[in-house]
């Protein structure tokens, strides 16, 4: 049962515009969420992240967003830039859980 | 420092073979993960340790898998014998704190394995 959902395997965004990255979870126990990035052949690098105390949390064009109720957050990034293509995985954790990881999304900025 | 250090970055073997990878965390991290990547399910946590001790196994997929932590600066991921669906890249992560609470966690860049 996966507790994090990323529901779109794959997204395309061109230079310059506004990719969104969806993420929903079923633990209502999470009440740390984080994003993480990742290149080819290269582990996982974090990336942005916010806690259940927070709706939103903003790091240069990157902005991530989180709907408790919905149980949903997402990750913004404007502008999109070529070197943004990459896979990025939602994590959640609560606790003193280890994070739990979204089966990611395939970001192609196209340029 | 350096980061998270796994060896080797691609092994390939034959079914049946003994496969050993390996993770040097950052130094002073409390904490160490191990994550296996595949296609169909993601990254998933097979085992974590905090100073040390294996706090949970639950996610080791069978008992062919073992992970030990003999000290604070290396940790293991053994597979005997190792079988083609145990291919994947597989990540050892580090965080800091004795809790594993709110800290992000650091990846080292992964062993593909290949078994044939």
């Amino acid at each position: 049962d996966q507790q994090v959902k990323q529901n779109s395997p794959s997204l395309s965004v061109q230079e310059g515009r506004i990719s969104i990255l969806n993420c929903d979870y079923t633990n209502s126990m999470f009440d740390y969420f984080l994003w993480y990035k990742k290149y080819p052949a290269e582990g996982p690098t974090f990336l942005i992240s916010i806690s259940s105390i927070k709706d939103k949390n903003e790091d240069g064009r990157f902005t991530v967003f989180l709907n408790k109720s919905a149980k949903h957050l997402s990750l913004h990034i404007v502008p999109s830039q070529p070197g943004d293509s990459a896979v990025y995985f939602c994590a959640a954790s609560s606790g003193n859980t280890p994070l739990v990881f979204g089966k990611g999304t395939r970001l192609s900025v196209i340029a | 420092d350096a980061g998270v250090i796994q060896s080797p970055r691609h092994e390939v073997t034959e079914m049946g073979q003994e496969v050993t990878l390996r993770c040097k965390p950052i130094s002073g991290h409390n904490s160490l993960f191990w994550y296996r990547q595949t296609m169909m399910r993601g990254l998933e946590l097979l085992i974590y340790f905090n100073n040390n001790v294996p706090i949970d196994d639950s996610g080791m997929p069978e008992d062919r898998f073992s992970a030990k932590m003999p000290n604070a600066s290396f940790s293991t991921l053994k597979i005997q014998p190792s079988e083609p669906r145990d291919s994947a890249v597989y990540f050892c992560a580090s965080s800091l704190g004795d809790r594993i609470l709110n800290t992000e966690a650091f990846f080292g860049q992964g062993t593909r394995l290949t078994v044939v």
